[in-house]
């Protein structure tokens, strides 16, 4: 199906263990983006990539890495998983950045 | 940097019209946008504007934009309980977007 994807959609692990979280578009958009939802804090960005192998960090980017070897695909990396990383994970994709799509969101929970 | 800030509730009666407001710091934000997010989904792109339009229309959606005093509003008319959602306010800058905190809007019968 064509779109945006998150996987998983719900997850959750303990304190210090390394979780990946998986974004996949089927538009091609050369920008991809990565976004954490919290009470009271709307959205903030995380990290962004305007193309593959290209990357910037964003508004929160500590405690997490991204990489972008393919268009399609952006993961988002918690190297080891903290309790204030408790939140709802959406990507974003864009074919310039002006208008960007979302994934349905990852709801992740760390103990 | 850009401050975007949205009051976080609003009730409405079915059938009323909404209006939801956004102020915003930055005045050389280009393109200006209002989300939408119903429980337990992702955001949905409602509409947006550019910088040097003071109002555009869409269907049931009027979106305003005082550039002078950095305000942005959503008018929702004849509001239905479907409407009920988050709305997000947001900013374009250097490619990335700036969000408000959204704004709940409750639709009662």
């Amino acid at each position: 199906d064509a779109g945006i994807t998150q996987s998983p959609r719900y997850k959750i692990t303990e304190t210090g263990r390394q979780v990946t979280l998986m974004c996949h578009q089927t538009w091609s958009h050369s920008y991809m983006f990565w976004y954490r939802q919290d009470l009271g804090h709307g959205l903030r960005l995380i990290y962004y990539s305007a193309a593959a192998d290209i990357t910037d960090k964003g508004e929160v980017p500590d405690g997490y890495v991204v990489s972008r070897s393919k268009t399609e695909n952006f993961p988002l990396t918690l190297e080891s998983a903290t309790r204030s990383q408790t939140s709802v994970y959406f990507c974003a994709s864009s074919t310039q950045g002006v208008e960007q799509f979302f994934g349905p969101g990852t709801r992740l929970t760390v103990l | 940097g850009e401050d975007v800030e949205q009051s976080l509730f609003l009730s409405v009666r079915e059938g009323d019209s909404s209006v939801i407001n956004c102020t915003y710091t930055d005045s050389s934000s280009t393109y200006l946008y209002w989300y939408k997010q119903e429980p337990g989904a992702g955001l949905q792109l409602l509409t947006y504007i550019f910088s040097n339009m003071d109002m555009k229309q869409d269907q049931r959606l009027t979106v305003l934009l005082n550039k002078k005093d950095k305000h942005l509003s959503l008018r929702i008319a004849d509001t239905q309980t479907g409407d009920s959602a988050i709305y997000f306010c947001a900013v374009y800058q250097g490619g990335k977007l700036i969000f408000g905190q959204g704004t709940e809007l409750s639709v009662k019968p």
